[in-house]
């Protein structure tokens, strides 16, 4: 089955900076896949999904990109600000496809004013 | 409610009863997702409805844990005679589309955090 691995438990960064949140995974290449935002005591909120056949998307300061050959998405947050702190999941489906999503535990960033 | 609504928030149940959760998902979404998530942990899933139709419960941990949607709408999560390790927040997610779940963001609900004592 497929294994997530997201880089560390926690990520504690300067406010202005960019952060960079590492997701990889170990078995099959994933169709689609997809990052979260999820807040204390909140369900997680949908950021964006990125195909197998995109290298890169961009919506305001997220910046997600896919690589297959090193089995790897990175999560990047430019001009970090303080509200940007929160756990960060990412998410694939499993081969064949229209699968369940399988989640990482997720990295909670702290963005340090 | 534009959102996913869960009730109860909390929930507090002794060794042994029986608990129900419900999940209202945003009106038209035809499929309905329902999670566990642990402490520092990210969701795992116990189950998919397309419309009315359970179409994957392989996530379910025992055969204490049952789902339901009858309408297509609304659904419940019934666990019974509950356990110690049942202890976690229960979350549910709704998507649009039925035909490929994973290329479709799913919205989730705030989930009902369960505690057993």
């Amino acid at each position: 089955s497929q294994k997530i691995e997201q880089n560390s438990e926690a990520l504690n960064i300067q406010e202005g900076k960019t952060a960079t949140l590492t997701c990889n995974y170990t078995n099959y290449s994933p169709a689609y896949l997809q990052w979260y935002r999820q807040d204390p005591g909140r369900g997680p909120v949908f950021l964006l999904l990125i195909r197998e056949n995109e290298k890169e998307k961009r919506k305001e300061r997220l910046k997600v990109t896919f690589d297959t050959t090193l089995k790897q998405s990175l999560f990047h947050i430019t001009a970090s600000q303080p509200a940007d702190s929160a756990t960060y999941l990412c998410a694939l489906d499993q081969p064949p496809g229209n699968t369940p999503l399988v989640f990482g535990k997720g990295t909670r960033l702290s963005v340090i004013a | 409610g534009a959102g996913v609504s869960q009730s109860p928030r909390y929930k507090v149940a002794k060794r042994g009863q029986d608990v129900a959760l419900r999940c209202d998902p945003i009106s038209g979404h035809v499929s309905l997702f329902w999670y566990q998530q642990a402490l520092g942990q990210g969701p795992e899933f116990l189950t998919y409805f397309q419309n009315e139709a359970q179409l994957d419960k392989s996530g379910l941990p025992s055969d204490r844990f049952f789902a339901e949607r009858p309408e297509g709408s609304v659904s419940t999560l019934k666990i019974q005679r509950t356990q110690q390790e049942d202890s976690a927040v229960y979350l549910c997610a709704s998507s649009k589309s039925g035909i490929t779940s994973s290329n479709q963001p799913q919205h989730f609900g705030d989930g009902t955090r369960l505690s057993i004592l």
